[in-house]
C-alpha cells in the first residue's frame, strides 16, 4: 500500500514571504513517482513536478524548489518570494510502477498568501 | 501543447439518473485514469483503463461505474444510478507513450468536471 502525508492543512504567509510545504510518503517499492500539482480556485489540477525514487538532486525552477530526500521519505516544496498568484491548494502525489499506475494523492495544503 | 478534455464542465442531475461524463485523452496515450474529488476533500483514484479493459479500480468504484472507450478518442465514465455522494469534480487522466512526447510517466489530467447531484 502507498500513502502520501500532508501534514499541514492550511498556510498562510504574507507576500514575498518564503514558505515550505511539508510532504512525507511511504511505500514499499523500491521504484516509484512523486509528483506535486497545483490546484487553483478554478479547480484544474496544474503539475508542477516529477521525481523518481532514483534522482534525489534537488531541483529549482524560478521560484519553486523541491527537497528530495529518501532517507526520510520526504519531497517538500518550497516557494521563494510567496506572491499572491501562488494562493491555491497544493497536493503532493506519489505513483509506482512508471506512473502507468494509479496515482496516490496526500490530503493536499491550502497556501493563502496574503498582499 | 496536447491536453486532456472533458466535457461538460458542470452537470446537474437529480439522484437516481444515469450519467455520463466524457473524456477525450491526448491522442497518442494508452492509459486512461479517473479519479474523484469530493469538495474540500483529497483527489482519489477510481479507475485505470489499458487496451480495452479495466486493470486495476478503487473500492469507490462499485457496480453502478462503468467506464468504456467507445472510439478511438473518448473515454467515458457512466454512473447508473447517482447518489446525492456522488456529487464531486471528476477528472479524467491519460498516460503513456513511452516512444512519443510528452512524458510517458506524467498523467496529464484534464480541467474536470463538476458533477452535483441534487
Amino acid at each position: 500500500a502507498q500513502k502520501v502525508t500532508q501534514a499541514q492543512t492550511e498556510i498562510s504567509v504574507v507576500e514575498k514571504e518564503d514558505v515550505t510545504l511539508d510532504c512525507v510518503y511511504e511505500t514499499r517499492d523500491t521504484t516509484y513517482y512523486l509528483f506535486w500539482y497545483k490546484q487553483p480556485p478554478s479547480g484544474e489540477l496544474v503539475f508542477l513536478i516529477r521525481r523518481n525514487s532514483f534522482d534525489e538532486q534537488n531541483e529549482i525552477s524560478g521560484r519553486y524548489s523541491w527537497n528530495f530526500q529518501k532517507s526520510t521519505s520526504s519531497f517538500n516544496f518550497t516557494i521563494t518570494a510567496s506572491q499572491v498568484v501562488d494562493s491555491a491548494v497544493y497536493f503532493c502525489a506519489l505513483s509506482t510502477s512508471g506512473g502507468y499506475q494509479k496515482v496516490t494523492f496526500g490530503t493536499g495544503t491550502k497556501l493563502q498568501v496574503i498582499p | 501543447e496536447p491536453e486532456v478534455t472533458q466535457t461538460p464542465s458542470h452537470q446537474v442531475t437529480q439522484m437516481g439518473q444515469e450519467v455520463i461524463l466524457r473524456c477525450v485523452p491526448i491522442s497518442n496515450h494508452l492509459y486512461f485514469y479517473w479519479y474523484r474529488q469530493i469538495l474540500g476533500q483529497k483527489v482519489e483514484f477510481l479507475v485505470s483503463f489499458y487496451n480495452n479493459e479495466i486493470s486495476e479500480k478503487s473500492e469507490i468504484f462499485d457496480d453502478q461505474f462503468s467506464v468504456e472507450r467507445p472510439d478511438g478518442s473518448n473515454f467515458t465514465l457512466k454512473i447508473r444510478s447517482t447518489k446525492l455522494e456522488d456529487s464531486a469534480m471528476y477528472f479524467c487522466a491519460s498516460s503513456g507513450n513511452p516512444n512519443r512526447s510528452p512524458s510517458p510517466y506524467e498523467q496529464y489530467f484534464g480541467p474536470g468536471t463538476r458533477l452535483t447531484v441534487t
